[in-house]
């Protein structure tokens, strides 16, 4: 398995509380994503970085914002959880120039809000 | 707006037949479709990917069927396992694009045995 470490695994919250996802990876891949997956609706892209503290929106940016100070880590912050922001979140990365561009993701986190 | 439509939503097949999962996109920039299989409680694994200029890959017993002037992609699974028993993803990707990938909405593969 790549080596992709979600935190934390599970987690259950209250509206309007902010809440922090962390991907931390041992590749030394450039690039990084977050997905939200929901019944129904597939993976949908979050937001990704491509370089340490290069960030971009993805199609479901609203109510999220993310930051990458190292290429390691990249943190995924709910800044005022609502309930439909209950889902489970993948990390993604990739490698720039690996062939057949896959990307590779963590085991989730799977995030409730009450 | 769904770029990657996939269908069936949910497919059941007997132990030893062949399952088919396809996907159409409209956007005839992709250029990469990779094939995704998830199994419960774990991230999406790579399973299998085309690219537009070849019109099948086989890895095992999974194969890729690329229709480009259809715009269509096919997942075969064939002598279907209990152990495939999983949600598929097909997914698309543009060049240039940072590598990012849009995804069909699954499939969940049921292998009775």
């Amino acid at each position: 398995d790549a080596g992709i470490t979600q935190s934390p695994r599970h987690k259950v919250t209250e509206t309007g509380t902010p809440v922090t996802l962390r991907c931390h990876q041992t590749e030394n891949h450039r690039y990084m994503y977050w997905y939200r997956q929901d019944p129904g609706h597939g993976l949908r892209l979050i937001h990704y970085s491509y370089g340490v503290k290069d960030t971009d929106k993805g199609e479901v940016s609203d109510g999220y914002s993310v930051s990458r100070s190292k290429t390691e880590d990249f943190l995924l912050t709910l800044e005022s959880a609502t309930s439909s922001q209950t889902s489970v979140y993948f990390c993604a990365i990739s490698s720039v120039g690996a062939i057949d561009q896959p990307q590779h993701f963590g085991d989730g986190t799977r995030l409730s809000i009450l | 707006q769904q770029q990657v439509k996939q269908s069936p939503q949910s497919l059941i097949v007997q132990k030893g037949g062949i399952s088919i999962i396809n996907c159409a996109y409209e956007n005839t920039a992709f250029d990469y479709f990779p094939w995704y299989q998830q199994f419960p409680g774990k991230g999406p694994a790579l399973l299998i990917a085309i690219r537009p200029d070849v019109s099948e890959k086989k890895e095992g017993r999974f194969t890729i069927s690329f229709n480009k002037s259809a715009k269509q992609f096919s997942l075969h699974i064939m002598d279907s396992q209990p152990g495939d028993s999983a949600t598929y993803f097909c997914a698309a990707s543009i060049p240039g694009s940072n590598y990012k990938l849009t995804f069909g909405k699954g499939t969940l593969l049921t292998v009775n045995p």
